[in-house]
């Protein structure tokens, strides 16, 4: 079963910072989804990526198949940046079901 | 982007009743729903894996008689917590996924909190 390590647990940044969160996993994967929880609990879904990089907005994902790793970088911080990011990959190989790590608690200060 | 819409978005209900969760997709049909738990500080955790029409697969250690889950179309899945305690009181989130594992993203819900007095 897949295993997967965020980091850091809880990140403090100025607003206008660039901010780097960290995934890695264990098995072999199809795709990699990032994930952002507001405060309420509500989770939006912001990247399924499987090679390279995406960008949407303020938003990039990167992820390096060979090394087990994926990055989400935010460029020019915003408080309503808070959030918990959560990283979440196929439990086995081309499953369905994911599992997840257990977020990083990003708070943007302005 | 797709939507994925749950109902009721908070309940609190009396140690003994049940409550019924709907989680809907809005504006795609869904050929497989997850349903996931959260406690407070701790990762989503995978409950059942629904497919419009057969028996839900529940997770090892998921009680389906206390979880009960109907994914009556491919647009709308229920769970309903049977004769619930406080140690049920999470937060309840659904998915929906249009396509196959690996080729469509899963679309969540905002999410239900549910309190047990």
């Amino acid at each position: 079963k897949n295993e997967v390590e965020q980091s850091p647990q809880n990140l403090t940044a100025q607003e206008g910072e660039f901010i780097t969160i960290n995934c890695s996993y264990s098995v072999g994967i199809s795709a990699l989804h990032w994930l952002q929880q507001h405060p309420g609990g509500g989770i939006v879904s912001l990247f399924m990526l499987s090679s390279g990089k995406k960008k949407h907005g303020r938003l990039i994902a990167t992820i390096n198949i060979q090394e087990k790793h994926s990055s989400l970088h935010i460029t020019a911080s915003h408080p309503r940046d808070s959030a918990v990011y959560i990283c979440a990959v196929p439990a086995q190989g081309g499953s369905e079901k994911l599992v997840f790590g257990k977020g990083t608690k990003l708070t943007v200060n302005p | 982007g797709a939507v994925v819409s749950q109902h009721p978005s908070w309940v609190i209900c009396k140690s003994g009743t049940s409550v019924k969760i709907e989680c809907r997709s809005l504006d795609f049909q869904a050929t497989t729903m997850f349903w996931y738990r959260q406690f407070p500080k701790q990762s989503l955790m995978l409950m059942a894996t629904s497919n419009e029409g057969s028996k839900a697969t529940y997770e090892q250690g998921v009680e389906k008689d206390k979880f009960l889950i109907n994914h009556a179309s491919l647009t709308l899945s229920t769970l309903t917590v049977t004769s619930a305690h406080p140690e049920d009181s999470s937060f309840y989130i659904c998915s929906a996924q249009q396509g196959l594992a690996g080729t469509d993203t899963q679309y969540f819900g905002p999410g239900t909190r549910l309190t047990v007095l």
